[in-house]
């Protein structure tokens, strides 16, 4: 079956614009989580998504944030960006919160 | 706000050496840990998953133990080769009152296997 697909694969923002990444989900999956990956900070959890219903969110500020469809396909919006933004943006899914996580190939964010 | 610490950060050995990677975690109230492999500039490929009520699971080569009163879980790959060179991420998920937390995810071990 096919896996977690992320789109786009990379991405060039200049600071201050808005960008928009799209993930879907393992057939059959209800979760959804993203994470953001930087060299300094590691990987960090920014949100899951469960029945379209944001569940946790990690620390960050207002300027992230996600949905989710109905089909279980989840965006994550960044506006305001900055330099810091740069990182490779990594979703899971999941059948539900408790289960094993399947990871995406990731998006590739590069502001200027 | 759990904390995961992996020892050693960087690891070289040669080809055919039993390896043993650790992970330590801080809070003890986790639904289950999985452990991660990495290739660079690349996703996070599922290795192994230990629920809480689990104290190993065995994939091929790869032997994850989990010690969740101790906070510790540690991943053993026998006759390593150089595919499996990569960094190594250990991830547990913990809940609190609204349920499942994320992963939370380590510093990780990277690993090279010399020809």
């Amino acid at each position: 079956k096919a896996g977690v697909t992320q789109t786009p694969r990379y991405l060039i923002k200049t600071r201050g614009q808005q960008v928009t990444l799209s993930c879907s989900p393992i057939s059959g999956h209800r979760s959804v989580s993203w994470y953001q990956q930087t060299p300094g900070q590691g990987l960090q959890f920014l949100f899951e998504y469960f029945s379209e219903t944001q569940r946790n969110k990690g620390n960050f500020p207002g300027r992230f944030s996600g949905r989710q469809f109905s089909n279980s396909r989840s965006e994550m919006n960044v506006s305001t960006l900055e330099l810091g933004d740069s990182a490779l943006y990594l979703c899971a899914s999941s059948l539900d919160p408790v289960g094993s996580d399947t990871f995406g190939s990731g998006t590739r964010l590069t502001v200027v | 706000k759990q904390e995961v610490t992996q020892i050693p950060a960087a690891l070289s050995v040669p080809e055919g050496e039993n390896l043993v990677l650790n992970c330590s975690f801080t809070d003890s109230a986790i639904y289950n840990l999985q452990w991660f492999r990495q290739d660079p500039g690349k996703g996070l490929t599922s290795l192994l998953l230990i629920q809480s009520s689990q104290r190993e699971q065995t994939s091929g080569r790869l032997n994850a133990s989990l010690d969740k009163s101790s906070g510790r879980s540690t991943l053993y790959i026998a006759a390593s080769q150089p595919g499996d060179s990569a960094t190594y991420l250990c991830a547990p998920k913990g809940y609190s009152g609204g349920g499942a937390d994320g992963l939370t995810f380590g510093k990780g071990t990277h690993l090279i296997i010399q020809p």
